[in-house]
């Protein structure tokens, strides 16, 4: 069973920093993509970041392009996103999803909140 | 970027009626189009992929279709369960985008 489980999120004040990881579980990680989603208060989906399978190359929405990273660790079967420089507009829920075939994300975690706020 | 656009915001259908869902690309995706289906408090789930493949246990009554511009989500018979909110997603161009999505509400 594929499982994919977030953890990082919390309270923070504009211009800090937070790492999400999530941990991946039931399937082969480093043969797959993996993307960051998020989704802000009564909002819609908004996509954020994506890796391969190896780690190169990387993509990320020109929102947080220079403030977010994507990172993975094959070995741990975890993808990361460190995020600096937080804005209150990147309050939000944060997805990660497993992609498959060209790219649609066919699992999803149940995301974790993300608060930026002074 | 490509941005996507979805239509009707919010769409009303009775129990057993069709509802019929329409997404719409700036420029060509070719088939590379995904239906997302968010219930109220839950992560999204994939229902199509390719613009016309059910997504692993997705039931029968979901159907996509179109290529290039024009996108159709058709739900056959509508079920009390199915009351959600309905995402398109191209993954044809970086960036990826979305739509703003269709909520579809019991009539």
């Amino acid at each position: 069973e594929v499982q994919l489980e977030e953890s990082g999120g919390g309270f923070v004040q504009p211009g800090g920093s937070l790492r999400l990881s999530c941990a991946a579980s039931g399937f082969s990680f480093r043969s797959y993509a993996m993307s960051w989603v998020r989704q802000a208060p009564g909002k819609g989906l908004e996509w954020v970041s994506t890796i391969s399978g190896s780690g190169d190359p990387a993509y990320s929405a020109d929102s947080v392009k220079g403030r977010f990273t994507i990172s993975r660790d094959n070995s741990r079967s975890t993808v990361y996103l460190e995020m600096h420089s937080l804005r209150d507009d990147d309050t939000a829920v944060y997805y990660c999803a497993k992609d498959f075939g060209r790219g649609a994300s066919n699992y999803w975690g149940q995301g974790t909140q993300v608060t930026v706020s002074s | 970027e490509i941005v996507m656009t979805q239509s009707p915001v919010t769409l009303s259908v009775s129990p057993g009626e069709r509802a019929t869902l329409s997404c719409r690309a700036s420029q060509s995706v070719s088939a590379s189009l995904a239906w997302y289906q968010q219930s109220p408090g839950q992560a999204p789930r994939l229902l199509i992929y390719g613009a016309s493949t059910r997504a692993t246990d997705i039931p029968a009554r979901f159907s996509g279709s179109g290529s290039g511009t024009e996108f159709t989500l058709t739900i056959s018979s509508l079920q009390s369960e199915d009351i959600a909110v309905y995402y398109c997603q191209q993954y044809n161009t970086w960036p990826r985008s979305f739509g703003q999505g269709t909520k579809l509400e019991i009539k």
